[in-house]
């Protein structure tokens, strides 16, 4: 089975903290996706990356970045939190190859900013 | 773009009966897949079922069927014999073939009752 971790559940920070949410996959999927997730609105995507060093911005990347130093991890970074960032956050991994289209995604981190 | 429809916030249905999930759909595309997904109270997001738009034959998997309507662009999702394990959100999502992106409805909470 697939296994997609966050780095932590439940986070709280305080206005204007770096953040840094972790993600990582364990079946060699290409694929990393970081979503955030809000009452009424679903799942919107923030960035995805496609390979090793490589991400494209999605619909709502205003005020994070991502990292994708190996394929296995992704790590989107709020470099100052604001109160309007507190959400879920969702990780997600896909392969490329085959019919594999099905996203399989992490338990998600609950952030709170003060 | 593409945007996913969600009609029904919050829905309820009794231990053992059926209950339908509504979702509609829009794009110019022809080829492309739909999804149903289930996000159980604080646990991970799991794939329900998939549907290929080039596929007439509706998607079944055990107690859960669509009703997948191309030309009308509806996607519904049928509960069958409802268990208390079914309560959860449920989000209907659309992707292109061989696409990154994945759009995602707003989510219709079920909950089953004893």
């Amino acid at each position: 089975d697939v296994k997609v971790t966050q780095s932590s559940r439940y986070l709280v920070k305080r206005t204007g903290e770096k953040v840094f949410l972790e993600c990582v996959q364990d079946m060699d999927h290409e694929n990393m996706f970081w979503y955030r997730q809000d009452p009424g609105l679903g799942l919107r995507l923030i960035y995805f990356s496609y390979d090793v060093k490589m991400k494209e911005k999605g619909d709502i990347p205003e005020g994070y970045s991502v990292s994708r130093e190996k394929k296995e991890r992704f790590s989107l970074i709020l470099e100052s939190a604001s109160t309007n960032q507190t959400s879920m956050y969702l990780c997600a991994s896909r392969s490329l190859t085959g019919a594999q289209e099905t996203q399989y995604f992490g338990p998600g981190t609950r952030l709170l900013v003060l | 773009a593409q945007t996913v429809t969600q009609s029904q916030p919050e829905m309820s249905v009794q231990e053992a009966e059926t209950v339908t999930l509504s979702c509609t759909y829009d794009t110019s595309e022809n080829n492309y897949y739909l999804f149903w997904y289930k996000q159980p109270p604080s646990r991970q997001m799991i794939l329900v079922i998939r549907q290929e738009a080039y596929k007439q034959q509706n998607a079944t998997e055990n107690r859960f069927s669509v009703n997948f309507q191309k030309a009308a662009k509806s996607f519904s999702l049928k509960i069958s014999d409802s268990q208390l394990g079914d309560t959860a959100m449920y989000f209907c999502a659309f992707m292109k073939l061989f696409n990154n992106d994945m759009r995602f409805g707003a989510g219709t909470r079920l909950t089953v009752k004893p």
